[in-house]
């Protein structure tokens, strides 16, 4: 069955370390996004790839956030230096961009961080 | 720039009556609309999507929602409630060739019994 695999499931950590999530999207997916969600903002789009080019990264806070695709099994988001206020629910989903954008989006479990 | 306006943050029906969740859209172009559900500590799911085909469109779990280019909407319907509907709906759209999905905030469904 394929699904979007999300790692960590739950991180805890201190102000200043540095968080690294990661993603394996659906084989044969070629679209990979990322979304923070949290009570107050909902599902906000952090960042985007189409055949692991990065195509909107604007969502995302520039100074500490970063996100890659190493390569087509694996992109990364990471936090460096983490705050509290970064604590949120971190979800990847995959799909395929054929469609044009009318594919549906196959989302992980979420990666929640917590920073204290 | 596409957005999506999701109103009511929380909605409670009783179980067997109709489910109204309202989604508003605004794009610039003909959109590509979603109804995506989450559970407790899950992921989304796709529930339904339009796609420029029928405008009444019937997705999973006895879900529909209709567009209406007139009214800039995409509001999801059930007609009888049930209890494993307990969940948060989320209206989303992609804006054709740009490969970019806006969610909108969602909405917590919430079933009496």
């Amino acid at each position: 069955d394929a699904r979007v695999t999300q790692t960590p499931r739950d991180k805890v950590t201190e102000m200043g370390q540095e968080v690294t999530m990661r993603c394996q999207p659906i084989l044969g997916h070629n679209t990979v996004f990322w979304y923070r969600q949290t009570m107050m903002q909902g599902l906000e789009l952090l960042a985007y790839f189409r055949n692991r080019a990065p195509l909107d990264d604007s969502g995302m806070p520039k100074d500490r956030f970063s996100a890659e695709m190493p390569d087509a099994t694996l992109a990364t988001l990471k936090i460096q230096p983490s705050e509290p206020r970064d604590s949120a629910v971190y979800f990847c989903a995959s799909g395929l961009s054929g469609q044009g954008g009318a594919g549906e989006l196959f989302f992980g479990e979420g990666s929640r961080l917590t920073v204290l | 720039a596409q957005s999506v306006t999701q109103l009511g943050s929380h909605v409670s029906v009783s179980e067997g009556a109709l489910v109204l969740l309202r989604c508003n859209y605004s794009s610039s172009v003909p959109p590509y609309l979603f109804w995506y559900v989450q559970y407790p500590n899950q992921g989304l799911q796709l529930l339904l999507k339009y796609t420029s085909a029928a405008t009444l469109v019937k997705g999973i779990n006895g879900f529909e929602a209709e567009f209406k280019k007139s009214e800039t909407s995409f509001h999801l319907t059930k007609p009888s409630a049930h209890m494993r509907d307990a969940a948060e709906y989320f209206c989303a759209v992609s804006e054709r060739g740009t490969y970019k999905y806006i969610f909108g905030t969602g909405t917590r469904l919430k079933v009496l019994a």
